[in-house]
C-alpha cells in the first residue's frame, strides 16, 4: 500500500530535549516536505526536499532541522525543542515539486513543556 | 505569503450547496484542494492548472481563474461526509521558486 509513514503518532518532551520524528514514503517519490499545523494558522511548510542531499527551507524553518540521506526517508530534527514548538506535524511527499499530489503522513502531535 | 481561504467557517445541512473561495496575491500556476477530517491528515481533492479547468469529483468541483488569482470549490447536495477543513494550496509562477503554499482552511459542517 502507498503510504507516507511518521512516527511517533504522539510525543511530548521537556523543553531542550533533542528529538527526531521519523517520516518515510514506499512511493519513490523526489519531493518531500514538512509541514506543521496551528489553529487558525493552516499548514505552514517547515522544510522541504527535492531529492537526495538537497533540501530547502520553507516558511517556518526556525528551530528546525532536516536531512535527506536516503530518497524515501526524511526525518525531522529538533536540536533543542520550546514550548512554541508544540503543533501538529505532517510529513508529505510528491512525485514531483509542482503540480503532482501530495500525500500525507497521519501526524505527529508534538507538546513541548 | 499564505493564500486566503472565505468563508471561514460554514454550516450547512445536507443537500444544500457550499462554495469555498481562495484568492492569491501573486500570479499562480496551480491550485491544489485537499479535505482534512477531524484527527486525520489532509486528503488530495483535486489540481487546477493555469488554464481556468474546471474539474470535478462526483459532486465536488472547482475552477480556477488564474487572471484573478482565485479558485473556488463547489459542492453540491452536501452528504455528511463532505464535513471537515477544506484548505486550498497555491504553487506561484516564479521560477525555481514553486512550492506549495496553503490557506488557513475552511471548516465545513454538514448536519443532518
Amino acid at each position: 500500500e502507498a503510504q507516507v509513514t511518521q512516527n511517533p503518532r504522539y510525543l511530548i518532551t521537556v523543553t531542550g530535549k533533542k528529538l527526531t520524528v521519523t517520516c518515510s514514503q514506499n512511493m519513490n517519490h523526489e519531493y518531500m516536505s514538512w509541514y506543521r499545523q496551528d489553529p487558525g494558522l493552516g499548514l505552514r511548510q517547515i522544510y522541504y526536499s527535492m531529492n537526495v542531499e538537497v533540501t530547502d527551507k520553507g516558511d517556518v524553518p526556525e528551530g528546525y532541522k532536516v536531512s535527506r540521506k536516503e530518497k524515501r526517508n526524511f526525518p525531522l530534527i529538533l536540536e533543542s525543542p520550546s514550548p512554541n514548538q508544540t503543533s501538529l506535524y505532517f510529513c508529505a511527499s510528491s512525485f514531483d515539486r509542482v503540480n503532482t499530489e501530495a500525500f500525507f503522513g497521519q501526524g505527529t502531535r508534538l507538546t513541548v513543556v | 505569503q499564505q493564500p486566503v481561504q472565505s468563508p471561514q467557517a460554514v454550516i450547512l445541512r445536507e443537500g444544500e450547496d457550499a462554495v469555498i473561495n481562495c484568492s492569491s496575491s501573486k500570479a499562480l500556476y496551480s491550485v491544489h484542494w485537499y479535505r482534512q477530517k477531524h484527527g486525520e491528515a489532509p486528503v488530495f481533492l483535486m489540481i487546477l492548472l493555469k488554464g481556468g479547468e474546471q474539474k470535478g469529483h462526483e459532486k465536488i468541483s472547482a475552477s480556477f481563474n488564474e487572471k484573478k488569482q482565485q479558485s473556488s470549490l463547489y459542492l453540491t447536495a452536501s452528504q455528511l461526509s463532505y464535513s471537515g477543513t477544506y484548505f486550498c494550496g497555491t504553487e506561484g509562477q516564479v521560477f525555481g521558486n514553486e512550492k506549495l503554499t496553503f490557506g488557513t482552511g475552511t471548516r465545513l459542517t454538514i448536519i443532518p
